[in-house]
């Protein structure tokens, strides 16, 4: 059974630092990996889709990793401001075709 | 902009007062999907339409139904909230046919804040 895990739950970093998020999954069959933004109380904002056969996508301050041999990817934010703050989500979806999510890691960026 | 709409964007239901919420897409996606999140927790998905092709998750309760009379609009309707179904409903769409750099992303509204009185 896929599970996906994000750690950490909770990160608090200074404006300007970049970062990395991780999100590991533990089938490496998998078609597609997303990350999401949300904001408190809002929905869900995809950020970046990585499909299995890509290594990574960018976009803006934003570059996305997949490993599927290692279970593994890293979303990993340049010039970080304090607009950034949100919990992010990684989802995958795995052999049944189904979105498998893990719990988020809540992102703040002190001014 | 092409985008998923939800309305309500806050409902308030009575304790055991059917309530329904709508989902409309411009997108054109083929399937859609109903999510139930809770406060700090990942989306829990309720059940998905493929065209019409209705995909029921096996621990919905029967209390959540679904409707998909076109492929703009989607409908989910609780028949008797309980207090315990307090919280944020999504929509989503995605498509296996579009651009390859899109191929089956998901794509979330704004949600629906429900509260049970």
């Amino acid at each position: 059974k896929q599970e996906v895990t994000q750690i950490p739950a909770a990160l608090s970093v200074p404006e300007g630092e970049n970062l990395v998020l991780n999100c590991s999954f533990t089938d490496s069959a998998i078609y597609n990996l997303q990350w999401f933004r949300q904001d408190p109380g809002k929905g869900l904002t995809s950020l970046l889709l990585i499909q299995s056969s890509q290594r990574e996508q960018t976009s803006g301050r934003l570059n996305a990793s997949l490993d599927k041999s290692s279970g593994r990817s890293t979303l990993y934010i340049a010039a970080s401001q304090p607009g950034d703050s949100a919990t992010y989500l990684c989802a995958v979806r795995d052999s049944n075709y189904q979105l498998i999510w893990g719990a988020g890691t809540k992102l703040i960026i002190k001014p | 902009d092409a985008m998923v709409i939800q309305n309500p964007r806050y409902q308030v239901t009575q304790f055991g007062k059917p309530v329904t919420l709508s989902c409309s897409q411009t997108l054109n996606h083929n399937v859609m999907y109903w999510y139930q999140q809770k406060s700090s927790q990942a989306p829990k998905l309720l059940f998905h339409y493929y065209d019409k092709d209705f995909n029921n998750e096996a621990d919905t309760p029967d209390n959540f139904q679904s409707r998909r009379p076109n492929t703009s609009f989607c409908f989910l309707d609780i028949r008797s909230p309980g207090l315990g179904d307090a919280a944020m409903y999504l929509c989503a769409t995605s498509s296996p046919f579009v651009a390859s750099g899109s191929y089956n992303e998901q794509f979330f509204g704004p949600g629906t804040r429900l509260t049970v009185l």
